[in-house]
């Protein structure tokens, strides 16, 4: 299981920062994904950590986004700077095999509001 | 990137009627093109992945196929249950890309 969890209210121009947390094992087998979907559009995908380091990052989010991994507490974080309206959405946590890109299980999601 | 144009954006249907929704690769992504079912309010789900195989669980009314820029998801039988919105999405070259996605509607 996945689960968000972080602010659901970010300010204009501060950093969004949110963490899912993994339960079971084999969390080091795996690369984890962060993606959203803004209200009323399609889903975006926003990076893959993987414990021993990999990384990839979105280019559409132009270097505002970072992410780390916490492998004793099984846990994984992503935070996005200088936020906008644009960047509210619904964000989700999921796990992607092998880094394959077929997220097989997802977090439940959490609402990520952007206002003063 | 690799953009993915879904059609078609909405579509509506009697029960028990079959509903076909393609996706077409803007660049050969041989079958790295997954299907994911979003109901209001959940996460999305995988259907289909790698253009074809049928996830575990996953009803034998779902299926896909397609091929390099052209793919197609066909829902046989559709019942209540099956009002969603459907994405596809491509795993051959990172950053992974969601198509728009296709709003199912019951009538």
């Amino acid at each position: 299981q996945l689960q968000e969890s972080g602010p659901r209210l970010v300010k204009p121009s501060e950093t969004l920062s949110l963490t899912c947390s993994v339960s079971g094992d084999s969390f080091t087998n795996y690369y984890w994904s962060w993606i959203r979907r803004p209200a009323g559009k399609g889903l975006e995908w926003i990076g893959r950590i993987h414990s021993y380091g990999n990384i990839f990052y979105n280019p559409s989010l132009k270097g505002r986004v970072a992410m780390s991994v916490d492998t004793p507490k099984n846990q994984f974080s992503l935070s996005l700077a200088a936020v906008t309206a644009a960047d509210a959405a619904v964000y989700y946590c999921a796990r992607d095999p092998a880094g394959s890109g077929s997220f097989d299980y997802w977090g439940q999601g959490i609402l990520v509001t952007v206002s003063s | 990137e690799v953009v993915l144009t879904q059609s078609p954006d909405f579509q509506s249907v009697d029960a028990g009627e079959k509903v076909t929704i393609t996706c077409r690769a803007s660049q050969n992504i041989v079958r790295s093109l997954h299907w994911f079912q979003q109901k209001p309010d959940q996460a999305p789900q995988l259907l289909i992945r790698y253009a074809s195989q049928s996830m575990s669980g996953v009803p034998s009314k779902f299926r896909g196929s397609g091929s390099g820029t052209d793919f197609t998801l066909t829902i046989n039988g559709l019942e209540a249950e099956d009002a969603a919105t459907y994405f596809c999405q491509q795993s051959d070259s990172l950053p992974w890309t969601f198509g728009r996605g296709t709003n199912v509607e019951i009538k």
